[in-house]
């Protein structure tokens, strides 16, 4: 079973541009997760998404966005980047309904996309 | 508040050894912890997950306990390798500030194998 696939891998931006990141969740999974990874502040969880709803959004200003297709594929808008925007980007996926699971739902974690904003 | 810590921040240790990687939260009400591994500059590999009402689970040469009641995990690895050279990561899962099951993590211990 394929893992989960996040493209592009590599992405370099200058400040006041809008980038688009991509995520595909395992074979059956519904849930997806979002996460920022930074050397400062560590991995910071952005958005979730289970069956095309977002239940839970992370402590973001509102130029971060998100959505998820009824194929569980998820997109991340981030609109007017700047500098404190690079990171490496992490997407998740579970099979079942996190939080709600009994504590079962094992987040997948992909590759991530690393972004640069100049 | 739920806050992750991981000590220590870094540890090397000659091939071989036995070692212990220490986790602990501030908030017992979890569903959830999850180690993690992390290569340079790639994503995250789950090692373990242990719920909560678990105390803990066995991967190969790896061992995962959980205490919630003092709030501390320890990931124990037998026999390292240089292989296991990597960023090890704890990560609970909980209801925090209305938000269900996205994870918390600790700032990870770099760990070191020296063949």
């Amino acid at each position: 079973k394929a893992g989960v696939t996040q493209t592009p891998r590599y992405l370099i931006k200058t400040r006041g541009q809008q980038v688009t990141l991509s995520c595909s969740p395992i074979s059956g999974h519904r849930s997806v997760s979002w996460y920022q990874q930074t050397p400062g502040q560590g991995l910071q969880f952005l958005f979730e998404y289970f069956s095309e709803t977002q239940r839970n959004k992370g402590n973001f200003p509102g130029r971060f966005s998100g959505r998820q297709f009824s194929n569980s594929r998820s997109e991340m808008n981030v609109s007017t980047l700047e500098l404190g925007d690079s990171a490496l980007y992490l997407c998740a996926s579970s099979s079942l309904l996190p939080g709600l699971a009994g504590g079962k739902d094992e987040q997948f974690f992909g590759p991530g996309t690393r972004l640069t904003v100049l | 508040k739920q806050e992750v810590t991981q000590i220590p921040a870094a540890l090397s240790v000659p091939e071989g050894e036995n070692l212990v990687l220490n986790c602990s939260f501030t908030d017992s009400a979890i569903y959830n912890l999850q180690w993690f591994r992390q290569d340079p500059g790639k994503g995250l590999t789950s090692l373990l997950l242990i719920q909560s009402s678990q105390r803990e689970q066995t991967s190969g040469r790896l061992n995962a306990s959980l205490d919630k009641s003092s709030g501390r995990s320890t990931l124990y690895i037998a026999a390292s390798q240089p292989g296991d050279s990597a960023t090890y990561l704890c990560a609970v899962g909980g209801n925090y500030g209305g938000s269900q099951g996205n994870l918390i993590f600790g700032k990870g211990t770099k760990l070191s194998v020296k063949p």
